[in-house]
Formats: structure tokens, sequence, C-alpha cells
């Protein structure tokens, strides 16, 4: 089975901060790679696919990079509506999805 | 619109049995392959099950393979999840999800399924 380690669990920080967000994988998954926001009571939400592809309606803010183990999930600028909790999920094989990093008010 | 309507949770005995449906509308539901996710009370997700458009793959976590089945009826649009034999540790919400190229695309509301005697 494919493990998916997330870092950090938890991030403190303030409005127009540059917010980066590292996901692992325990062998390599090319670029099969998603990323998901959350918010509490809610559904997860698709923001990024194939480890860079923006999915449609999701702010330019939010970007993806990485390949093979290493990924990332980069927020240019965090807006209030971003504060929440974000998934890497990995699809090469069968689906995975790391511990989830929450993104807190500083 | 794609929209997913999760219903059929609620409390279940350790043990008992308990059938989750998720009535898909929006898209042509036989084309596309679903999945079951879910989510402890402050915990993550999982990835539970999945199924074929036809219905004739599945797969499940290995958490729940032996206890639980995945089918679905393409005549009437909707997803089953079938627990059998549930534990304390199943207890979570239970999103139906669509996939599309491998990806999981939408998501329902969820449903909350909650084991204990």
């Amino acid at each position: 089975d494919i493990q998916m380690t997330q870092s950090p669990s938890t991030l403190s920080a303030s409005v127009g901060d540059r917010v980066t967000i590292t996901c692992r994988a325990s062998q390599s998954i090319s670029s099969w790679l998603a990323w998901y926001q959350q918010k509490p009571g809610k559904a997860p939400k698709l923001l990024i696919y194939k480890a860079s592809s923006l999915e449609s309606g999701v702010p330019s803010r939010f970007s993806g990079s990485g390949s093979g183990t290493e990924f990332t999930l980069t927020i240019s600028s965090l807006q209030p509506d971003d504060f929440a909790t974000y998934y890497c999920q990995q699809y090469n094989s069968l689906w995975t999805f790391g511990q989830g990093t929450k993104v807190e008010i500083k | 619109e794609v929209q997913l309507l999760e219903s059929g949770g609620g409390l279940v005995q350790p043990g008992g049995s308990l059938t989750l449906s998720c009535a898909a509308s929006g898209f042509t539901f036989s084309s596309y392959a679903m999945n079951w996710v879910r989510q402890a009370p402050g915990k993550g997700l999982e990835w539970v099950s999945y199924i074929s458009g036809g219905g004739d793959n599945t797969y499940f976590a290995d958490s729940v393979r032996g206890r639980f089945t995945i089918s679905r009826d393409n005549s009437k649009n909707t997803l089953y999840l079938q627990m059998n034999s549930p534990r304390a540790e199943d207890t979570a919400v239970y999103y139906c999800t669509q996939v599309t190229t491998e990806v999981i695309r939408n998501w329902g509301q969820g449903t909350l399924v909650t084991v204990s005697s």
C-alpha cells in the first residue's frame, strides 16, 4: 500500500502570507496526486489534480507542483476563505489520503 | 450540476447490518465509477470502496474487505454500500463520490453512521 505523509500537521498564518504544504508518497506515484480543501462540517472540495492542474473554478492563488514522491501545495496570498484543512491524495494505486494539514489564523 | 445525495445512515449495533444509498443526478451515472470515502469524527479521510461504471469491478480497503459490499443500480442512478458486521471503528461520515479519470471530483454531503450498542 502507498502511504502519504503531509507536513506540517498544523500551520499558523496570516492573511496575505504565502503558504506551502508538503506531501510525500512512500513510493513513486508519477503525477497522480490531488489536493482537497475541507471546511468544518462540509465535504472536501477538489483543488488540484495530476499534481499541478487547477480544477475549474478554483482561484489561481492555489498551485501544485512535484512528481514522483515529493509534492507541494502553495497558496500565494492567503485569503480569509482559505482557513481550512488540506489533504493530499494519491490515485496511482487505488486511493490514499494524507493525514491533513490544518491552516489556522495566526 | 452533479448532485450526490446519501441516505441510510444512523445508529447500528456492532455485528448488525446497515445499507447506505446514494442517489445521483446531473450526469450519466452508468458512465462513471464511484467511490465511498469515510471520515471518523475529528479524523482524516479514508477511501473505503470503488465500483466501476458497469458494476463489474470492485475494490475495497483492507479495513472493510469481507464485511462491506458495494453495488449500484444504473437503472435507478443509485449507489449502495452494505455494511455487515460493523465495528465501533466504522463510525464515520460516509461520503459518496464520483470518479472521473481516477480523480475523486464530486462529493455528496455525507451520512453519519454510528456503531454502538
